[in-house]
């Protein structure tokens, strides 16, 4: 199986702030890397398809990149309602894998 | 518009067997796949399985030796069976197409005597 590391498992951050939160796989997954947010209580959102392509309706401060085989998701100026949870997905094969999670939270 | 709904049991008992039934609605099964993603409680999310728009199946890897996913297409129906429950498959089991769009809002198990 392709295991997916993700870093760091929490993240305090400051209002205003650039966040990069990342991924790196075990083997080549090419771009096949989603990003997904979860507040609590709620069902995941996709943000991020193809390593670097905005879902619909994503705010245009998120943004995705591939260096590699580590895989980034970049919040340009942290805003309150990006506090959430956050989590890598590599659909490249069966089975697919999620990175452990990021918990972003206010400093 | 785009619609999951996963329905099922809230308690299981331990080494009894779990039936998840996700309807859809506002797209075809035999054109999109469906996954199920469950959450333990306070944990990660974690890959269960998928159908594939073909009807073809994928599990992960820890599960596949209790898990089966089936559909039924005319039903707008996809279907989920984990048999040999333990306290660990205890979580909020999700479907979903993955792609953009809503997943459902989930379903709490939890299995416990």
């Amino acid at each position: 199986d392709i295991q997916m590391t993700q870093s760091p498992s929490s993240l305090p951050a400051s209002l205003g702030d650039r966040v990069t939160i990342t991924c790196r796989a075990s083997q080549d997954i090419g771009n096949y890397l989603r990003w997904f947010q979860q507040k609590p209580g709620k069902s995941p959102r996709l943000m991020i398809y193809g390593a670097t392509n905005l879902a619909a309706g994503v705010p245009s401060r998120f943004s995705g990149s591939r260096s590699g085989s580590d895989y980034s998701l970049t919040i340009s100026s942290l805003e309150s309602e990006d506090m959430a949870d956050y989590y890598c997905l590599q659909s490249k094969e069966s089975p697919l894998t999620f990175g452990s999670g990021t918990k972003l939270e206010i400093k | 518009q785009v619609q999951l709904k996963e329905s099922g049991p809230g308690l299981v008992q331990p080494s009894q067997t779990l039936s998840l039934t996700c309807t859809v609605s506002g797209f075809s099964l035999t054109s999109n796949s469906v996954h199920w993603v469950r959450q333990p409680p306070g944990k990660g999310l974690e890959w269960v399985g998928a159908i594939w728009s073909g009807g073809s199946t994928d599990y992960n890897s820890a599960l596949k030796s209790r898990l089966s996913i089936s559909r039924d297409t005319s039903k707008s129906q996809v279907f989920l069976k984990m048999n040999s429950l333990q306290t660990e498959d205890t979580a909020i089991y999700f479907c979903t197409r993955l792609g953009g769009g809503p997943w459902g809002q989930g379903v709490m198990v939890t299995v416990s005597s």
